[in-house]
């Protein structure tokens, strides 16, 4: 199993919807996680971050943390067509920060 | 408010050149990496340093060095620049691998080698 993996997407929502984001994690990785936004052509951004289990909430975003299921997501209530963007989900493993490759969200207006 | 900054947006060379890509940051963070990313690859880690003249290897190293001679400048060098090294570089700095903590992100340089 690779260290942090998410699906690719491209994950297309209508506006308004919800927007759910999933990634998994190996054993390898700490649990504490990280969910950065990332504009075509821009440099990922620090949206979210969880370090316990359960659920925290930030305007419109949510994070939840499964440690048992080793399992992170990302909840996006009423979507907007500024939402769309790759996101990347990252976790530490001793002296780095692993990242996934990132899911392509799109908001259909 | 952090600033990681990169001395260029947007960077052009030939095969063959000796490239220089700056980072500084204005925080006194401890630790900083490089990065570079590829569509369907995404960010894969090049080198990091937690501390001035030190330098641990990441996932690629091959082809590239580092130098961190300050501990808000980190230098990533392509010695002999090729047409595989085309790519975005991202530099980013975080405060203390001692209390996990989100990574600062430089604006990245998109690198294009002819």
């Amino acid at each position: 199993q690779k260290e942090v993996e998410q699906n690719s997407g491209p994950l297309s929502v209508p506006e308004g919807a919800i927007a759910s984001l999933n990634c998994t994690y190996s054993d390898r990785v700490s649990q504490s996680f990280f969910w950065y936004r990332q504009y075509s052509g821009k440099s990922p951004e620090l949206i979210m971050s969880i370090y316990s289990n359960g659920d925290k909430e930030d305007g419109r975003f949510t994070a939840q943390l499964n440690k048992a299921s080793q399992y992170v997501s990302l909840l996006i209530r009423d979507s907007q067509p500024s939402d769309s963007a790759t996101y990347l989900c990252a976790g530490p493993r001793r002296d780095k920060i692993i990242f996934g490759k990132g899911t392509r969200l799109h908001i259909l207006p | 408010d952090v600033k990681v900054t990169q001395s260029s947006r947007y960077l052009v060379k030939r095969t063959g050149e000796k490239v220089f890509l700056e980072c500084v940051q204005d925080m006194d963070h401890e630790n900083m990496f490089w990065y570079r990313q590829d569509p369907g690859l995404g960010l894969r880690l090049i080198y990091f340093s937690y501390d001035v003249k030190m330098k641990e290897k990441g996932d690629i190293p091959e082809g590239y060095s580092v130098s961190r001679e300050k501990k808000e400048r980190f230098s990533l060098i392509l010695e002999s620049a090729s047409t595989n090294q085309t790519s975005m570089y991202l530099c980013a700095s975080i405060p203390s691998l001692l209390v996990y903590n989100e990574q600062f992100f430089g604006p990245g340089t998109r690198l294009t080698v002819l």
